[in-house]
């Protein structure tokens, strides 16, 4: 199965600052099959990109996402209040195996 | 707008199964993966399975022995099931719509556009 691996554990920012997450996957993601979600506590995850750099609906134009073969990023221009919360990859490429990366918490500095 | 709601046991035993059932309402349910993920407590996703309004499933491989999901299209619902359950099976269980491209309808390759509201379930004797 491919493994996701999310640098840094934990992004300590202040509003409106530039947010850089990393995933990185132990081999190739086919067809840059990679999506990101984004969990606020108690709540379910909320789909933020897919296709690697495709907006979901009603996400806003801060989120973006890039990356391809093993290396990819999701960026968040300007970070808002209500950005603060645990950010998930998922590798979509391997039928065998959907899997999801440790996740990264962008906490308020 | 697609919402699901899941319903199921909270409390169960060691070696019990766990039964979970997700509606779907609004939107098509054909064309789409049907899904459960779970959430240990304080930790990340994990994916267990899926399965296409007609019945083709993919299941995480560590699951796979234990694991049955099963779909009713007339009722526009969808189960879970993970038999002989452990400790190590507690978790926040979540059903979600997998979103697969048209032209590679039975690849099994999806992601999750709509979610649930999970339901914790809890393994304890």
């Amino acid at each position: 199965e491919i493994v996701l691996t999310q640098s840094p554990g934990t992004l300590s920012l202040s509003p409106g600052e530039r947010a850089t997450l990393s995933c990185r996957a132990s081999q190739g993601v086919t067809s840059s099959y990679l999506a990101w979600y984004q969990q606020k506590r108690g709540q379910a995850p909320r789909l933020l990109i897919y296709g690697t750099s495709t907006r979901a609906t009603g996400i806003p134009d801060r989120f973006s996402g890039s990356g391809s073969g093993t290396d990819f990023t999701l960026t968040i221009s300007r970070l808002e209040p209500e950005d603060f919360a645990v950010y998930y990859c998922q590798q979509y490429g391997s039928s065998l195996a959907l899997t999801f990366g440790g996740g990264t918490k962008v906490e308020i500095k | 707008q697609v919402q699901l709601q899941q319903w199921g046991a909270g409390l169960l035993k060691p070696s019990e199964t766990l039964s979970l059932t997700c509606a779907v309402y609004g939107g098509p349910f054909s064309g789409h993966y049907w899904s459960w993920i779970r959430q240990p407590p304080g930790k990340g996703l994990e994916w267990i399975g899926g399965i296409l309004h007609r019945g083709n499933t993919n299941y995480d491989p560590s699951l796979k022995s234990r694991v049955t999901i099963s779909v009713d299209t007339s009722k526009k619902q969808f189960s879970l099931r993970l038999s002989s359950v452990t400790a190590a099976d507690t978790a926040v269980y979540y059903c979600a719509r997998g979103v697969v491209r048209s032209y590679e309808m039975l690849s099994g390759r999806y992601y999750f556009d709509s979610w649930g509201q999970g339901t914790l379930v809890t393994v304890s004797s």
